[in-house]
């Protein structure tokens, strides 16, 4: 079935390092990929998302390319900051049976020291 | 636009009552609503897809008889957690789609159920 696989965390950064989260999907077709993001103690916010192959979802600094020839959709950001410390969901909806069903990686922790 | 909000944020409960949190779409029409439940520091779990005006569809090994849903307007979804214990205590979290909104769905801050 289909899948998503995200780099295990924590990931430690201090301010202003360059951060990948890398994210690796298995499906069937041009399923939608996207990227959530977690604060403690809240609900998921949606970060950015790509619909199709070579598009790029940018929000916030934040940016990942939808690569269907490596099945990936790694998270990038040039420059991290402190309020950047949360949790990292990469996310897809197959591209059969409409948009029913959002499968989720593990999740990534982040961590941001000054 | 897309703002979903949940009711209660927290709650505390004793075993054996039954407890109902509310999910409501607050700029946008929802025709579809989504229930999932986190435990700590894992991932989400999908328990059950409502559409407004339908029974909701569980997925495997969730206990449909334990967790009500209830889609009754394109605004309002409800999960009530029946005759609680504590192994029920986890962080409830809804989404919610619909609308020019379709192709994603948009969470609401979560629900904290503490089951004593």
């Amino acid at each position: 079935g289909d899948s998503v696989t995200q780099m295990e965390g924590p990931v430690t950064l201090s301010e202003e390092a360059c951060l990948t989260i890398n994210c690796t999907y298995t499906a069937t077709g041009y399923p939608s990929l996207f990227w959530y993001v977690q604060y403690p103690g809240e609900g998921l916010q949606l970060l950015l998302k790509a619909t199709k192959a070579d598009d790029k979802g940018s929000n916030k600094g934040f940016e990942a390319t939808y690569r269907k020839e490596t099945t990936s959709f790694h998270l990038e950001k040039g420059s991290v900051q402190v309020s950047d410390s949360a949790v990292y969901f990469c996310a897809l909806t197959p591209s059969s049976g409409g948009y029913n069903k959002l499968i989720f990686g593990a999740g990534t922790r982040l961590a941001v020291h000054p | 636009g897309a703002v979903v909000s949940q009711h209660p944020s927290r709650v505390i409960c004793k075993s054996g009552t039954s407890v109902k949190i509310e999910c409501r779409s607050l700029d946008f029409q929802a025709t579809t609503m989504f229930w999932y439940r986190q435990f700590p520091k894992q991932s989400l779990m999908l328990m059950a897809t409502s559409n407004e005006g339908s029974k909701a569809t569980y997925e495997q090994g969730v206990e449909k008889d334990k967790f009500l849903i209830n889609h009754a307007s394109l605004t309002l979804s409800t999960l009530t957690v029946t005759s609680a214990h504590p192994e029920d205590s986890s962080f409830y979290i809804c989404s919610a789609r619909g609308g020019r909104l379709a192709d994603t769905q948009y969470f609401g801050p979560g629900t904290r159920l503490t089951v004593l």
